[in-house]
């Protein structure tokens, strides 16, 4: 079963421009991570953040973590067209097994 | 390393027919994990291993599905017999902590 839930579905950004996407997650976790999925290919790790954490920074990328709300939230900036894809947050509750939300997808207009 | 590699990419099978889908994982790797990937579910995790040996198939759907590690570098999916319903993508990833590494997938089509 899906823990996590993506907000929203889909977004269209212009190029250069910032594209934040949120993720929200029902029982308590140890770690949340965000994986990028270009067509066609299999998932790509991004980011990780774990449940001690609120923030967290790699290149473009910045997630947020808020375990009272039990949210998420990744924001990447200065977007480029190879940032089209879609989005995945993951849960790891436990056994480094995770749960997947439905994906954000993003499209990056030139 | 070369990464996750799966075959095949692609399989276009009839219906009743049996397929396998084929992991070689990350070498060093001691979890490997298979998902189905389908518009209507998203992504679904089927099984997972430890060392080779199966943690949770609780996500396989139904006794038609099997999966096997016979060692470390090797796992496959194996499902018998096929049904239309089971056209999907089928992710294999390993690995030893805490992030996983998807290989390519293998697009299955059932007629």
């Amino acid at each position: 079963s899906q823990q996590g839930e993506e907000d929203p579905q889909a977004l269209s950004i212009q190029e250069g421009g910032n594209a934040t996407m949120n993720c929200s997650y029902k029982t308590s976790i140890n770690n949340l991570q965000w994986y990028r999925q270009n067509s066609g290919r299999g998932l790509v790790h991004l980011i990780l953040i774990r449940s001690n954490e609120r923030e967290k920074h790699s290149g473009r990328l910045r997630v947020t973590l808020d375990t009272s709300k039990k949210s998420s939230s990744l924001l990447i900036t200065a977007s480029r067209a190879a940032d089209t894809a879609s989005y995945f947050c993951a849960t790891d509750s436990n056994d480094y097994k995770l749960s997947f939300g439905a994906g954000t997808t993003v499209t990056v207009r030139a | 390393d070369a990464g996750v590699i799966q075959s095949p990419r692609h399989e276009v099978t009839e219906m009743g027919q049996e397929v396998t889908l084929r992991c070689k994982p990350i070498s060093g790797h001691d979890y490997l994990f298979w998902y189905r990937q389908t518009m209507m579910r998203g992504l679904e995790l089927l099984i997972y291993f430890n060392n080779n040996v199966p943690i949770d198939d609780s996500g396989m759907p139904e006794d038609r599905f099997s999966a096997k590690m016979p060692n470390a570098s090797f796992s496959t999916l194996k499902i018998q017999p096929s049904e239309p319903r089971d056209s999907a993508v089928y992710f294999c990833a390993s690995t030893q902590g805490e992030t996983q590494y998807f290989g390519p997938g293998t697009r299955l089509l059932v007629l």
